[in-house]
């Protein structure tokens, strides 16, 4: 099971582009990387997923490195709504445990 | 809007007492995860259903029950509450066994007394 890694938390402010990155030295081949996004009290929603190179949407990017080892969530240009926490989830995952762990929590300061 | 429904929305009980979270998933999707968020904490997988069988297990205590019924929809019994069960409940649900893109309802927040 692929354990991750990522910054506890991160400062940023409106309008700069935020980058966090997550760690997973284990990935299997058939890992694909997913994160999301939650706010307080609200249950976490899914932002972008990849397997390799880069994955684009409205609202995110996603790098991912040759080795896999790493990926990178892009937020363009932040605003105060943007503040919340989000969690790197590498699967899919049969018959094991779902590890969210502790997340990066963004703060975006105007 | 995520498409998971959770009932009820809040619920507040006594120590002791014996509770019922409900979850419908989103139309077509087979599995349905089972989440305990305490205060400021993160996520802790409790217990995955895919078509009706369990899946996975994590750190779920004896008190607590769930099951998945044959029209998909998922109950998550908690009893002889305690105090330290105090969290928001979140069920999510995914098309596939793996759960690689989870669909998350907007939690039951339990409140024990």
């Amino acid at each position: 099971l692929a354990k991750t890694t990522q910054p506890v938390s991160m400062d940023s402010y409106e309008g700069q582009e935020v980058n966090i990155t997550c760690s997973h030295n284990n990935i299997a081949t058939n890992d694909y990387i997913t994160w999301y996004q939650q706010f307080p009290s609200q249950g976490p929603r899914f932002i972008i997923q990849g397997y390799k190179t880069k994955v684009t949407n409205e609202v995110a990017s996603l790098f991912i490195p040759a080795d896999r080892k790493s990926s990178t969530l892009s937020l363009p240009r932040v605003s105060l709504s943007d503040t919340a926490v989000y969690y790197c989830l590498v699967g899919p995952n049969y018959g094991q445990n779902f590890v969210f762990g502790p997340g990066t929590r963004l703060s975006v300061l105007p | 809007d995520s498409g998971v429904t959770q009932t009820p929305k809040h619920l507040i009980t006594a120590t002791g007492q014996r509770v019922t979270l409900r979850c419908s998933p989103r139309s077509g999707d087979l599995s349905v995860y089972w989440y305990q968020q305490s205060l400021d904490q993160g996520l802790q997988f409790l217990i995955q259903y895919y078509n009706g069988e369990e899946r996975a297990k994590g750190n779920i205590l004896e008190r607590f029950s769930a099951q998945q019924f044959p029209d998909l929809h998922s109950e998550l019994n908690l009893s002889s509450l305690e105090l330290g069960d105090s969290a928001l409940y979140f069920c999510a649900s995914s098309a596939d066994r793996g759960g690689e893109t989870q669909y998350f309802g907007p939690g039951t927040r339990l409140l024990v007394l």
